[in-house]
């Protein structure tokens, strides 16, 4: 199976610091995507990294990208209460599939 | 504003009793996804519309069905459901295959 798997499971930490969110896959990619889910909602796309990029920053979000590790990681810096959500990695390969693939997701909860 | 609407939020059924869910987009999408999620898992990919090209994936039961009538609309047909069939069931749309998916708010199906 491509589905990713996501580290930690679950999070919590203090309003304020920061929150760092692995995800690892199994095949190659032509992008990674990260997705937040609050509580019984639909998904919301945060930011799309391609496979010959690196990094990418998008606010108070870094994502990395790893190509030969295959993995990412999604930090959320100077995290808020509202960041409580769950945290989902989806890769599309390159298989001509047309399709994403969704990790395990990490549940965060910040500590007001 | 533009948005991926799926109706309704929460649809109560009886064991055996088919039900329809409904998703609308007012983005002009060529892609169109049906997602399964149940209780703290990752989305399940169902099925897919590319324009009017269903994809199925191999291990969606024969038991869903999917309609796509124009660009615009999406249904998912549940031709006899069981309790393992209640979950939340996500609509998402693309403009193109693998980039970034646009998702509803979802509709929670409860089965009695």
């Amino acid at each position: 199976s491509q589905q990713g798997e996501e580290d930690p499971q679950a999070l919590s930490i203090q309003e304020g610091e920061n929150a760092t969110m692995n995800c690892s896959y199994k095949t190659s990619i032509n992008n990674l995507q990260w997705y937040r889910q609050n509580s019984g909602r639909g998904l919301v796309h945060l930011i799309l990294i391609r496979s010959n990029e690196r990094e990418k920053h998008s606010g108070r979000l870094r994502v990395t990208l790893d190509t030969s590790k295959k993995s990412s990681s999604l930090l959320i810096t100077a995290s808020r209460a509202a960041d409580t959500a769950s945290y989902f990695c989806a890769t599309e390969d390159n298989f001509g599939n047309e399709k994403l693939t969704f990790g395990t997701g990490t549940r965060l909860t910040i500590i007001p | 504003d533009a948005m991926v609407i799926q109706n309704p939020r929460y649809q109560v059924t009886q064991f055996g009793k088919p039900v329809t869910l409904s998703c609308s987009q007012t983005l002009n999408h060529n892609v169109m996804y049906w997602y399964q999620q149940k209780s703290s898992q990752a989305p399940k990919l169902l099925f897919h519309y590319y324009d009017k090209d269903f994809n199925n994936e191999a291990d969606t039961p024969d038991n869903f069905q999917s309609r796509r009538p124009n660009t615009s609309f999406c249904f998912l047909d549940i031709r006899s459901p069981g309790l393992g069939d209640a979950a939340m069931y996500l609509c998402a749309t693309s403009r193109y295959s693998g980039e970034t998916q646009y998702f509803g708010p979802g509709t929670r199906l409860l089965v009695l």
